[in-house]
């Protein structure tokens, strides 16, 4: 099955700095890439997608571009804001036949200082 | 347009006890998957429902069991609880799309403490 490796955190962030978070999956085939955000206290939310080698995706500021030869999808955003604070998720989608479901990493914990 | 939505939102078992937990999709979505997320971890796959039938499983014992309603909503059981039951359990719904991309729509999940 799929696995995927995510940066380890936590990671704090003055306001406006550049973020990264690594990102690096196994996977069969080609498939979908998601980053996913859990905003503290919320469920999680879909924050941005990729469907084929090398698409971007992108919201509210946030990147990440589908890697096919390094098997990546890094999440970047230029200038963070305090309300970036939550937790990341990287979660590429396997299928079997017709089903599919995605598997998650760990998880970033982000944390946005003014 | 209500989102997922799931009850109870928090509760508290004792060891050996049963529990059941409840999930709506959606608006328009008849797929719905559970995950349970341990403290400090990213979400684990349970199952999947589509149609009233369990499509596929993830890595869990017998003891977790579900169900699909005619309505698309859906149950989780858990029986003979165990400590590391403990954790939050999240219900996702997708529609005819998101089963073919994986984008699933998360309810705020259920917190569940086994004691």
């Amino acid at each position: 099955g799929n696995s995927v490796t995510q940066m380890e955190g936590p990671v704090t962030l003055s306001e406006e700095a550049f973020l990264t978070i690594n990102c690096t999956y196994t996977a069969t085939g080609y498939p979908s890439l998601f980053w996913y955000v859990q905003y503290p206290g919320e469920g999680l939310q879909l924050l941005l997608k990729a469907t084929k080698a090398d698409d971007k995706g992108s919201n509210k500021g946030f990147e990440a571009t589908y890697r096919k030869e390094t098997t990546s999808f890094h999440l970047e955003k230029g200038s963070v804001q305090v309300s970036d604070s939550a937790v990341y998720f990287c979660a590429p989608n396997s299928h079997s036949g017709s089903n599919y479901k995605l598997t998650f990493g760990k998880g970033t914990l982000l944390t946005v200082n003014p | 347009d209500a989102g997922v939505t799931q009850s109870p939102t928090h509760l508290i078992k004792t060891r050996g006890q049963q529990v059941t937990l409840r999930c709506s999709p959606k608006s328009g979505h008849d797929t719905v998957s559970w995950y349970q997320q341990a403290l400090g971890q990213g979400p684990q796959f349970i199952f999947q429902y589509y149609e009233e039938e369990e499509r596929q499983r993830g890595n869990f014992p017998d003891r977790f069991s579900g169900h699909q309603f005619p309505n698309y909503s859906s149950e989780l059981n858990v029986n003979a609880l165990l400590l590391g039951d403990s954790a939050l359990y999240l219900c996702a719904s997708s529609g005819t799309s998101g089963i073919d991309t994986g984008e699933l729509f998360f309810g705020e999940g259920s917190r569940l403490t086994v004691l």
